[in-house]
């Protein structure tokens, strides 16, 4: 009974390539997040999107387009794919303004780009 | 400029120690706050939060925090640590309806 899912777990390409990663949440919240953690653990938040509107878009290469076809699903489509996209992203959902504030996370999707 | 900071980047402790994760914060408003764990190749899972009210803040796994405001820190705590809390622990702060800051993390490992 996963909470946040993501797909695919791990993701292998090369330089140039255009990929997806997707996530779902099935804990009924209203806003969804994509983060981003290099190397060195740092993670950083890129988007999130509440009841399918984008509210947050920090300094993210436009090559980076995330994508709510519902509340439920949060999907990252990445263009041009660059070294420097190596890492994991992590889904994450929650619900603001409740005590129910905290983040659930995904399990998260390590990419490679060779 | 909100920010959080983690003055440890790494500790090592044995079985059965003590443990202490420090935890300092930037914030304008009041803050929520939040410790993570992250096991290897895993997400992250929440430990504990503070919105409000009791200062002393117990969580999953036999972990506790304190906020304490005049010195915007949130440390995090446990009288006696297991082999399987080897992980990282990320330090969180949020407002209401805003974005969550998370720390640069600690590493903890510990020694049989």
């Amino acid at each position: 009974d996963t909470a946040v899912s993501q797909t695919p777990k791990y993701l292998v390409t090369q330089m140039g390539n255009d990929k997806s990663i997707k996530c779902e949440q099935n804990l009924g919240h209203d806003t969804m997040y994509w983060y981003k953690q290099d190397s060195k653990k740092f993670l950083k938040i890129m988007f999130s999107y509440n009841n399918k509107e984008l509210i947050i878009n920090e300094t993210v290469p436009n090559r980076f387009s995330p994508k709510s076809p519902d509340k439920a699903h949060l999907n990252l489509h990445i263009n041009s794919l660059e070294l420097g996209d190596s890492a994991v992203y992590f889904c994450a959902s929650s619900r603001p303004g409740t005590a129910d504030y905290e983040q659930y996370f995904g399990p998260g999707t390590r990419l490679t780009v060779t | 400029a909100q920010s959080v900071t983690q003055p440890d980047i790494h500790i090592t402790v044995s079985e059965g120690a003590s443990l202490e994760l420090r935890c300092n914060y930037s914030y304008g408003a009041t803050p929520y706050l939040f410790w993570y764990v992250q096991s290897p190749g895993q997400g992250l899972q929440l430990l504990l939060k503070y919105f409000s009210g009791d200062t002393l803040v117990q969580g999953i796994k036999g972990f506790e925090a304190e906020f304490k405001r005049s010195q915007s820190s949130f440390n995090l705590r446990k009288p006696s640590v297991h082999w399987s809390d080897a992980a990282e622990y990320f330090c969180a702060v949020g407002a209401i309806y805003d974005k969550v800051i998370f720390g640069p993390g600690t590493s903890l490992s510990v020694i049989p």
